[in-house]
């Protein structure tokens, strides 16, 4: 089956750490993107990647890092200078124009 | 900048009533619009989508028609069901950056 898939479905982390969110995509795609959606809110860009080994900061960069080593992967962290993570995190890849997205990351600070 | 403007929600139907979802956008040049829908506690998946004005796109028996003089892609669907509650959101693509600007998302919630 081809498709994004995101792991974990919930993650909770306490103040002060670090946390990585996964997202991997067998679609052959060259662009991925990362989102954050709060509660009866849009999706704000956080960073995209056009290819491998390039990315870009999107609308709401700070408090985050990402890299893109493989076609396939394209992993999200959570850093501490984040100062409200409380959201659920969406990735998508991209078949210009069409962005198909995965099944999202609940990421709950305690 | 691009922008998209979805009518606020929630919207509340019966079922089986006409569904009108508007949607309206501010952008140069010529993009692709789309409309994607979100269940509960999901990602979000592709509804429809259109690349051109005076396309129509269909999908699920919801349709939607790029309107370049109104600069509008309101979703509509002539019946719905229980099974199409969900937040529906606009967006449209900007330039070769391939990145999507979406709208805020409508709230539709269907009554049996």
């Amino acid at each position: 089956d081809g498709g994004i898939t995101q792991s974990p479905k919930y993650l909770f982390r306490k103040e002060g750490q670090n946390v990585t969110l996964s997202c991997e995509q067998n679609l052959n795609h060259d662009a991925m993107y990362w989102y954050r959606q709060d509660p009866g809110q849009g999706l704000r860009l956080i960073y995209y990647s056009q290819i491998v080994n390039d990315f870009q900061k999107g609308d709401i960069a700070e408090g985050y890092s990402v890299s893109r080593e493989k076609k396939e992967s394209f992993p999200l962290t959570v850093t501490s200078a984040q100062k409200n993570p409380t959201a659920f995190y969406l990735c998508a890849s991209s078949d210009f124009p069409v962005q198909y997205f995965g099944p999202g990351t609940r990421l709950t600070v305690l | 900048g691009n922008s998209v403007t979805q009518m606020e929600g929630p919207v509340t139907l019966s079922e089986e009533a006409f569904l009108t979802i508007n949607c309206t956008y501010t952008a140069t040049g010529y993009p692709s619009l789309f409309w994607y829908v979100q269940y509960p506690g999901e990602g979000l998946q592709l509804l429809l989508k259109a690349t051109k004005a005076d396309d129509k796109g269909s999908n699920k028996g919801f349709e939607a028609t790029y309107r370049k003089e109104t600069t509008s892609f309101h979703l509509e669907k002539g019946s719905v069901q229980v099974s199409d509650s969900a937040v529906y959101f606009c967006a449209l693509s900007e330039g070769s950056s391939y990145k999507l600007i979406f709208g805020s998302g409508t709230r539709l919630l269907v009554r049996p």
